[in-house]
């Protein structure tokens, strides 16, 4: 079974800062990996993913994540943070079963973000 | 176009009740996901729907239930409520274009219930 590991619960960090969220998986196969932020009350609004090719992925917001198999990490980073990126972040691998999908999330880190 | 979205966004039962919570997914998408999300467990699968058939079942009881109609809408319903069920509930849809292994899911603003 797929799993995932955000070994960091809560960050904080001075605006202007750089900033680097930790993710873990574990997956038996090649892995679909996701970022989702979520804000305050709100949903989860996809930041990035990574499927296949290139390993360093870009989205939005000024983000981007690192695909490392040998480490099964796949860290999520951002040169600059401003103060409106505090939230929570998730990591998630998504898995097929058959033709199915389903998304397996870790538990997530808040991002506090300091003026 | 227009995003996820479920109704209602906010919902107060008391135990034992039952409760049916909507989501109508992004128009041509055809697989719509439930995920519960709790302090305590944090985001767990519940279900998936493709063209009106569960194919997919995450680990929860079968007070848990879902259906998703013709034109992909989907509800599902929690009867005999616990405290425990009290969480933001998020629908998720999906184009389901490649059968659906590892498409982005796109997530709607959730429903969250509180159990009294």
């Amino acid at each position: 079974a797929q799993s995932v590991t955000q070994p960091d619960i809560h960050i904080t960090v001075s605006e202007g800062a750089s900033l680097e969220l930790r993710c873990n998986y574990s997956y038996g196969a090649t892995p679909y990996l996701f970022w989702y932020v979520q804000s305050p009350g709100q949903g989860l609004q996809l930041l990035l993913k990574y499927f296949s090719g290139d390993t360093l992925v870009q989205g939005i917001k000024g983000f981007e994540a690192e695909f490392k198999r040998s480490q099964s990490s796949f860290n999520l980073r951002k040169p600059s943070v401003h103060w409106s990126d505090a939230a929570e972040y998730f990591c998630a691998v998504g898995a097929h079963t058959g033709t199915a999908s389903k998304l397996t999330f870790g538990t997530g880190t808040r991002l506090q973000v300091t003026l | 176009k227009a995003g996820v979205t479920q109704t209602p966004r906010y919902l107060i039962k008391t135990r034992g009740q039952q409760v049916t919570l909507s989501c109508s997914p992004i128009s041509g998408h055809r697989s719509v996901s439930w995920y519960q999300q709790t302090p305590g467990q944090g985001l767990q699968f519940l279900f998936e729907y493709f063209s009106e058939t569960q194919r997919n079942k995450g680990n929860f009881p079968g007070r848990f239930s879902g259906r998703q109609f013709s034109n992909s809408r989907s509800e599902m319903n929690v009867s005999t409520l616990e405290l425990g069920d009290s969480a933001l509930y998020l629908c998720a849809s999906s184009p389901a274009a490649s059968g659906g292994a590892g498409e982005t899911q796109y997530f709607g603003p959730g429903t969250r219930l509180l159990v009294l």
